[in-house]
């Protein structure tokens, strides 16, 4: 059974760095063409993809992000962590980590997702 | 980055509606192309991958076509349970960015 569970803080701080863990099971993140994801949706807006690392510990990033992001991975532990440095009110969002397989190239397990409030 | 617009962004249906969803993308992207549903409060749900195939669970009233840069999502028979946000996806190309969502709406 997969599953991915999103976790860290609820609120932080403007100018604060923001670390997310992402922690799964039913997979690993060692297996050739398995690749993990970072998503995120402001309140009442679309979703936004935000980084992947991928098996082989390749790494991808948003464009307009790339400079403010940092996806790791640890295999033993079964997981992923984003860190976003420098965070305003313009990142409140509910955070998600989802799966993508290359054999599906799509996101097929999600988390329930985590809701980051940015505010002093 | 390929921007993926998806048109209309929302529309109003009657249960049994045929329904369908566009979604253009910048450039070609081949088949590498996604849909999702999203209702209130949960995280989105994977109903077509590869532009065309129906993803395990999903009901047979969705359907996908297209490839290049013109994709097309159907319903056939709108349902109660399919009144949701639907989102597309490009996964040909890091970042593999989402269109900008199409609520459907209780008509």
């Amino acid at each position: 059974q997969v599953t991915l569970k999103e976790s860290g803080p609820a609120l932080v701080k403007p100018t604060q760095t923001l670390t997310l863990t992402c922690t799964f099971s039913g997979f690993s993140l060692s297996t050739i063409g398995m690749r993990v994801a970072w998503i995120r949706q402001p309140p009442g807006k679309a979703l936004e993809w935000l980084a992947r690392i991928d098996w082989d510990d390749d790494k991808f990033y948003s464009t307009s992000l790339k400079t403010r992001l940092t996806i790791s991975k640890d295999t033993s532990k079964n997981q992923v962590v984003l860190s976003m440095t420098n965070v305003d009110p313009g990142d409140t969002a509910t955070y998600y980590c989802a799966r993508m397989p290359t054999s599906i190239s799509s996101f097929d397990y999600w988390g329930q997702g985590t809701l980051v409030t940015v505010s002093s | 980055d390929i921007q993926m617009t998806q048109s209309p962004s929302s529309l109003s249906a009657s249960v049994g509606d045929r329904v369908t969803i566009t979604c253009r993308a910048s450039q070609s992207i081949k088949s590498y192309l996604n849909w999702y549903q999203q209702k209130p409060g949960k995280a989105p749900k994977l109903l077509i991958y590869d532009a065309s195939s129906l993803q395990k669970g999903a009901p047979s009233r969705f359907s996908g076509s297209g490839s290049g840069t013109d994709f097309i999502l159907t319903i056939s028979s709108l349902q109660p349970e399919d009144f949701a946000t639907y989102y597309c996806q490009q996964s040909h190309t890091a970042p593999q960015t989402f269109g900008g969502g199409t609520k459907v709406e209780v008509k």
